[in-house]
């Protein structure tokens, strides 16, 4: 079962790129890596997801080696309203397929003027 | 609003009372998942459902947890004579299948349940 561990915290300033990692070294070989963001009294919100090498959409990106027992979520520029605690979740996405979904512990990101 | 939507938003029970939670996903989706999330932790999975086949389920929920989705559409999330240590915001979220894989799940505002 995938484990994943993020570090609690972390601070910026605005303007700056934030790098958060998430270490997953039991992730299976169906396992997905999804990033959410997730906002006080709110439910997550969908970031960005990969299984291998580099994903990038319009709001960040993800880096994830080719041993794949690690991810990289990258913030470009944050501002203010990207404080937020932000998490990485392993899991299996394709059609039947059962798997557990793992939550890691999540990352507070407070971010500075 | 066409998000999910969680029934009732706030709960509060007695110690050994049963509670009963309800999801209505986005229409269209069909997978459905449940999460436990309580304060300064990641949502901890509990199950979920593709139609109204459970495809997987944590340990929690062959105690006191149980799940259904009948139709296909709302779920239902029970627990049973609960104790103080189910105090928790219960999440629901579902997704929709893209070409052959569920990518992002849109998750409801929760239920937080407080057990007195």
């Amino acid at each position: 079962l995938a484990k994943t561990t993020q570090p609690i915290s972390m601070d910026s300033y605005e303007g700056q790129e934030v790098n958060i990692t998430c270490s997953h070294n039991n992730i299976a070989t169906n396992d997905y890596i999804t990033w959410y963001q997730q906002f006080p009294s709110q439910g997550p919100r969908f970031i960005i997801q990969g299984y291998k090498t580099k994903v990038t959409n319009e709001v960040a990106s993800l880096f994830i080696p080719a041993d794949r027992k690690s991810s990289t979520l990258s913030l470009p520029r944050v501002s203010l309203s990207d404080t937020a605690v932000y998490y990485c979740l392993v899991g299996p996405i394709l059609y039947n397929q059962g798997g557990k979904l793992i939550f890691g512990q999540g990352t507070e990101l407070s971010v500075k003027p | 609003d066409t998000g999910v939507s969680q029934n009732p938003r706030h709960k509060i029970t007695k110690r050994g009372q049963n509670v009963t939670f309800r999801c209505d996903p986005i229409s269209e989706h069909n997978r459905l998942y449940w999460y436990r999330q309580t304060l300064g932790q990641g949502p901890e999975f509990l199950t979920y459902f593709q139609n109204e086949a459970q495809l997987e389920k944590s340990r929690l929920l062959s105690d006191r947890f149980s799940a259904e989705r009948p139709k296909g559409s709302f779920s239902t999330l029970e627990i049973q004579r609960t104790e103080q240590g189910d105090s928790a915001m219960y999440l629901c979220a579902s997704s929709f299948k893209g070409n052959s894989s569920y990518n992002e799940q849109f998750f409801g505002p929760g239920t937080r349940l407080t057990v007195l």
